[in-house]
């Protein structure tokens, strides 16, 4: 069973520019959520992806968006980006039921914007 | 606003000896309550989850924690810890949502001496 996988694992912009990052969930989950985890940080929830459409979001501006595709892999897009968007963005992936179901998380992506 | 606090910024034990990290929320009713270990350069790894029932919940690694509804509590626990068990743990909460995100304290980062 393959887990949670994240694309690229480093990556480096400029402010101002506007980025793309990948994950692929886990076999047979259908809902990915997004975190971001500044540096000395706990991990913040972004948003999460159920059925194609989002699901919740949390305290990030409109320039955070994202995509889920009928595979349940997901994008997570951030235009303009700013020097405090530096930081690791972490996927999770977990099946939907009625409860609470345990999300597993990627290894995430390490963003540095210069 | 839900929060999560974790007192200790950074710990240091030996190697055998015993292991306690902290954790306090701040929620109306009880939530889903969980620990994860983050590694350098790996994703979260779930310890342990306490949704309901008995308040002393095991986890892997040889890691438990109690639950205290008085004190709103939710401490990890190990009774030997080993060098390998050196990395950054993070506590983590799940309350009624349609997202069921999880918000994150901000981490106690483990040293183990040998």
């Amino acid at each position: 069973e393959t887990g949670v996988t994240q694309s690229p694992t480093h990556l480096i912009k400029t402010r101002g520019q506007q980025v793309t990052l990948r994950c692929s969930s886990q076999s047979g989950h259908n809902t990915v959520s997004w975190y971001q985890q500044a540096l000395g940080q706990g991990p913040q929830f972004i948003f999460q992806y159920y059925r194609e459409e989002e699901n919740g979001r949390g305290n990030f501006p409109p320039r955070f968006s994202g995509l889920q595709f009928p595979n349940y892999s997901s994008e997570l897009n951030v235009n303009a980006l700013e020097l405090d968007d530096s930081a690791l963005y972490l996927c999770a992936s977990s099946p939907r039921t009625s409860d609470y179901n345990e999300q597993f998380f990627g290894p995430g992506t390490r963003l540095t914007v210069l | 606003a839900q929060s999560v606090t974790q007192p200790d910024i950074h710990i240091t034990v030996s190697e055998g000896a015993s292991l306690e990290l902290r954790c306090n929320y701040s929620y109306g009713a009880t939530p889903y309550l969980f620990w994860y270990v983050q590694s350098p350069g790996q994703g979260l790894q779930l310890l342990l989850k306490y949704f309901s029932g008995d308040t002393l919940v095991q986890g892997i690694k040889g890691f438990e924690a109690e639950f205290k509804r008085s004190q709103s509590s939710f401490n990890l626990r190990k009774p030997s810890v080993h060098w390998s068990d050196a990395a950054e743990y993070f506590c983590a909460v799940v309350i009624s949502g349609s997202a069921r995100q999880l918000t994150f304290g901000s981490g106690t980062q483990l040293t183990v001496l040998p």
